[in-house]
């Protein structure tokens, strides 16, 4: 069964600082991973997507991340955080099954410092 | 081009009433699958609909149901409501690929229920 473990439930960093959120997966089958954000009273909208291609998957809003099979990890890294990035980050597996289920870990609320 | 939207966006009902949630796809998307998100919580998947019927369905109770109409939207039913149920409820839309596989899916805003 696939799962996802999302080290830190809050992250907070400094204006400029590197964003670093972590996440960990489980998976019987080749994992297909996402990034999601979402903002304050919204839904969910895709960062980036892994999907057995190149390991380093850049995202939007100038996030990437990196798929390490020996670790089973995927963070989301960006060089600069930007007071808009202040949001709930989550980080999902896609299911073994054809339906393209997503399974979803808990989230990390990034906060970013003036 | 017009995502997935939702409606209504807020609803306030008491225990043991029914609430009914709509969803329609992206364009050019045939299938819609409904998560609910506790607060503070991720995402937990409920069940997923792809040519009218249900695909998979997640760890949730027979109050919880729903229906694909032939234009792909999509409604959420459930029944004798428990407080319990006081969630955002995300509606997810995604194209089947041959195989029988499913592309990334989109999600909507979602509806934020409370349960009195």
């Amino acid at each position: 069964a696939q799962s996802v473990t999302q080290l830190g439930s809050h992250v907070s960093v400094s204006e400029g600082a590197l964003v670093l959120l972590r996440c960990n997966y489980s998976s019987s089958v080749p994992p297909y991973l996402f990034w999601y954000v979402q903002y304050p009273n919204q839904g969910l909208q895709l960062l980036l997507k892994y999907t057995s291609a190149a390991t380093l998957v850049k995202g939007i809003n100038g996030f990437e991340a990196e798929f390490k099979k020996s670790e089973t990890s995927f963070h989301l890294t960006k060089p600069s955080a930007h007071m808009s990035d202040a949001a709930e980050y989550f980080c999902a597996v896609r299911g073994s099954s054809n339906t393209g289920k997503l399974i979803f870990g808990q989230g990390t609320t990034l906060q970013v410092k003036p | 081009d017009a995502g997935v939207t939702q409606s209504p966006t807020h609803l306030i009902k008491t225990r043991g009433q029914q609430v009914t949630l709509r969803c329609s796809p992206k364009s050019g998307h045939d299938t819609v699958s409904w998560y609910q998100q506790a607060l503070g919580q991720g995402p937990q998947f409920i069940f997923q609909y792809y040519e009218e019927e249900e695909r998979q369905r997640g760890n949730f109770p027979d109050r919880f149901s729903g229906h694909q109409f032939p234009n792909y939207s999509s409604e959420l039913n459930v029944n004798a409501l428990l407080l319990g149920d006081s969630a955002l409820y995300l509606c997810a839309s995604s194209l089947a690929l041959a195989g029988g596989s499913q592309e990334t899916q989109y999600f909507g805003p979602g509806t934020r229920l409370l349960v009195l």
